[in-house]
């Protein structure tokens, strides 16, 4: 059956570091792959999206890779600060064409 | 712009009673129309999804249905809450384009049931 897993559950890392996040997924062959930051009590908010044909997508400080042999992809916030905590989700095309999202990981930035 | 509204914000209902939770769009049309719970500790579970009015599939059999009785509404209900619908219910939309694209949350209800 398909999978998507984001391995690490929390994520704690000092201010002005580069915070990685990390998604995994088996038995799919997305298009593209999307990423979306949740704060506690509210709705996820759109990122980023990366399609197959292409390595690597940035957006200000944020940067997302996707190795489509590896079946992972790298979610990247450089010169991270404590407003970047949060709750981020990645997201694939399922089998049925709907969008199905991994548990998360909470990324929490220390001052 | 487009704006998707949720409400109640949130509600605390005893088992038993009926649920009626809304989700209207505004600034776009024919959207496709989602509803998610999220419970604490897991990911995101689709309930339905609506490719237009009338339209509803469902993804997970359950006490919970929905409807579209208008292009830009979506409403989830319930004849009778059981303990496990407790979460936080999450509206979404997305362009027309399909089902599969960058989607938009709603604020989402907190619902307790006791």
């Amino acid at each position: 059956s398909q999978k998507i897993e984001q391995n690490s559950e929390a994520l704690n890392i000092q201010e002005g570091k580069t915070a990685t996040l990390t998604c995994n997924y088996t038995n799919y062959s997305p298009a593209y792959l999307q990423w979306y930051r949740q704060d506690p009590g509210r709705g996820p908010v759109f990122l980023l999206l990366i399609r197959e044909n292409e390595k690597e997508k940035r957006k200000e400080r944020l940067k997302v890779t996707f190795d489509t042999t590896l079946k992972q992809s790298l979610f990247h916030i450089t010169a991270s600060q404590p407003a970047d905590s949060a709750t981020y989700l990645c997201a694939l095309i399922g089998s049925q064409g709907n969008l199905i999202f991994g548990k998360g990981t909470k990324l929490s930035v220390k001052p | 712009s487009q704006t998707i509204h949720q409400w109640p914000a949130t509600l605390v209902q005893p088992v038993g009673s009926p649920l009626s939770l809304e989700c209207t769009v505004e600034g776009t049309s024919n959207p496709n129309l989602y509803w998610y719970r999220q419970a604490a500790g897991r990911g995101l579970q689709l309930l339905f999804y609506s490719v237009g009015i009338g339209q509803i599939s469902s993804e997970v059999p359950q006490n919970l249905s929905a409807s579209r009785p208008q292009d830009r509404q979506f409403i989830l209900s319930s004849k009778k809450l059981l303990l496990s619908d407790s979460g936080f219910y999450l509206c979404a939309w997305s362009p027309q384009q399909g089902v599969g694209e960058t989607q938009y949350f709603g604020p989402g209800t907190r619902l307790l049931v006791l």
